[in-house]
């Protein structure tokens, strides 16, 4: 049972153009969150989700942001236009249900906008 | 709104010896508390999930403790080895289904 899997990564990008981060949870997951590291903090909640829906997007900041759970497929997390203040650690993780779950987490997405 | 503390941020021992961790949290009506471990530019790694009605869970060296009472975890490692160095992590789950970290300890076992 292969676990949580993220790619690419490593990604750099110049400033205005758009990232695109997927994640494929462990086998029967599928609760899927997303969280961004930045330098010298914690990590901080994004975005939660269940096939096909957004349940929590409280961490998303408003612009440029998006997150999607397909039906079939990785969920990907969609940065338009980054900028230099967008290069962080992302992390997926993934649960088999929602409260009470342990959650596992991927290696982790480094972006670096340029 | 719950928040996570870890004290200390960085901790330094000689191998062997065992140590705490300690992890506080604002929010009694926690759900859930999971320990993790962090490498450098490496992913996290769970370690020990503590539902809210346990008060320990151990796994080989490591034990973890919850009081919600007092709003503390504490992870405990014993005989210390030089691969524990790394950072570790807590994270609280509330009212919600999101995870609330803290900063993390980083820990160095000296050979």
């Amino acid at each position: 049972n292969a676990g949580v899997m993220q790619n690419p990564r490593h990604l750099v990008r110049r400033r205005g153009q758009e990232a695109r981060l997927r994640c494929s949870p462990m086998k029967g997951h599928s609760h899927v969150y997303w969280y961004r590291q930045l330098p010298e903090e914690g990590l901080k909640f994004m975005v939660y989700l269940q096939k096909e829906n957004i349940i929590d997007e409280s961490g998303m900041p408003k612009e440029r942001f998006s997150a999607e759970f397909p039906k079939e497929g990785p969920s990907i997390l969609r940065i338009q236009q980054v900028v230099r203040g967008d290069s962080a650690a992302y992390f997926c993780a993934s649960s088999p249900k929602g409260l009470g779950a342990e959650a596992f987490f991927g290696q982790g997405t480094r972006l670096t906008v340029v | 709104k719950q928040e996570v503390t870890q004290i200390p941020a960085a901790l330094s021992v000689p191998e062997g010896e065992n140590l705490v961790l300690n992890c506080s949290f604002t929010d009694s009506a926690i759900y859930n508390l999971q320990w993790f471990r962090q490498d450098p530019g490496k992913g996290l790694t769970s370690l020990l999930l503590i539902q809210s009605s346990q008060r320990e869970q151990t796994s080989g060296r490591l034990n973890a403790s919850l009081d919600k009472s007092s709003g503390r975890s504490t992870l405990y490692i014993a005989a210390s080895q030089p691969g524990d160095s790394a950072t570790y992590l807590c994270a609280g789950q509330g009212g919600s289904e999101k995870l609330v970290f803290g900063k993390g300890t980083k820990l160095t076992v000296n050979p």
